[in-house]
């Protein structure tokens, strides 16, 4: 069945510093991907998304490209910062089933130390 | 407030018992769905709804009750709780899924099962 598998947490980084955080997924045809964060004590909230091959969403900073040939969606921010420190959520949908579910990642830590 | 809301947030019983959690949303979204959050395993779906008295099963709904009388209300019912449905419990909604879509999730329900 179609699965997210997220790079093992937690993540922590320095005020600045680059962030990637890695995401593959498997999935026939051809899914929407989401990435979703999750601040302390809140909700997930919707951070970017990309609903095609080499689309690539974008949001605060953060950027991610779908790409069907090494079925990523790798999450990326050139400089972080301490209010970035959440838990993020790679995501996959299916349109075609027309279900509205969404398969999660297992979630990735990211700790921003000034 | 428009949104979506859950309650209770934080709750304690024991092996046996029967909780409720209610989840409300005030956009008149047509989706709704109860995921779990556990350490390692990310978010699962239990249960989802694409309208008033249509529900269907998640990929973890056993031992999980739910209904929907009305579009805005979407409880979950443990009937007989187990220490495994310790967790928190997120609801969230979304419009009529085309291709693409975004899950709007309410704040969570902790709960713990002793």
């Amino acid at each position: 069945g179609d699965s997210v598998t997220q790079m093992e947490g937690p993540v922590t980084l320095s005020e600045e510093a680059f962030l990637t955080i890695n995401c593959t997924y498997t999935a026939t045809g051809y899914p929407s991907l989401f990435w979703y964060v999750q601040y302390p004590g809140e909700g997930l909230q919707l951070l970017l998304k990309a609903t095609k091959a080499d689309d690539k969403g974008s949001n605060k900073g953060f950027e991610a490209t779908y790409r069907k040939e090494t079925t990523s969606f790798h999450l990326e921010k050139g400089s972080v910062q301490v209010s970035d420190s959440a838990v993020y959520f790679c995501a996959l949908s299916h349109g075609s089933s027309n279900t509205g579910k969404l398969i999660f990642g297992q979630g990735t830590t990211l700790q921003v130390k000034p | 407030d428009a949104g979506i809301t859950q309650s209770p947030r934080y709750k304690i019983t024991e092996t046996g018992r029967q909780v409720t959690l209610m989840c409300h949303q005030t956009w008149s979204h047509s989706y709704m769905f109860w995921y779990r959050q556990d350490l390692g395993h990310g978010l699962r779906l239990i249960y989802y709804s694409a309208a008033a008295d249509i529900t269907d099963k998640g990929e973890v709904p056993d031992g999980y009750v739910v209904s929907r009388s009305k579009t805005e209300n979407f409880p979950l019912t443990l009937e007989s709780a187990t220490r495994s449905q310790t967790s928190v419990y997120f609801c969230a909604s979304s419009e009529f899924w085309t291709n693409t879509g975004e899950l709007f999730f309410g704040e969570g329900s902790r709960l713990t099962v002793l």
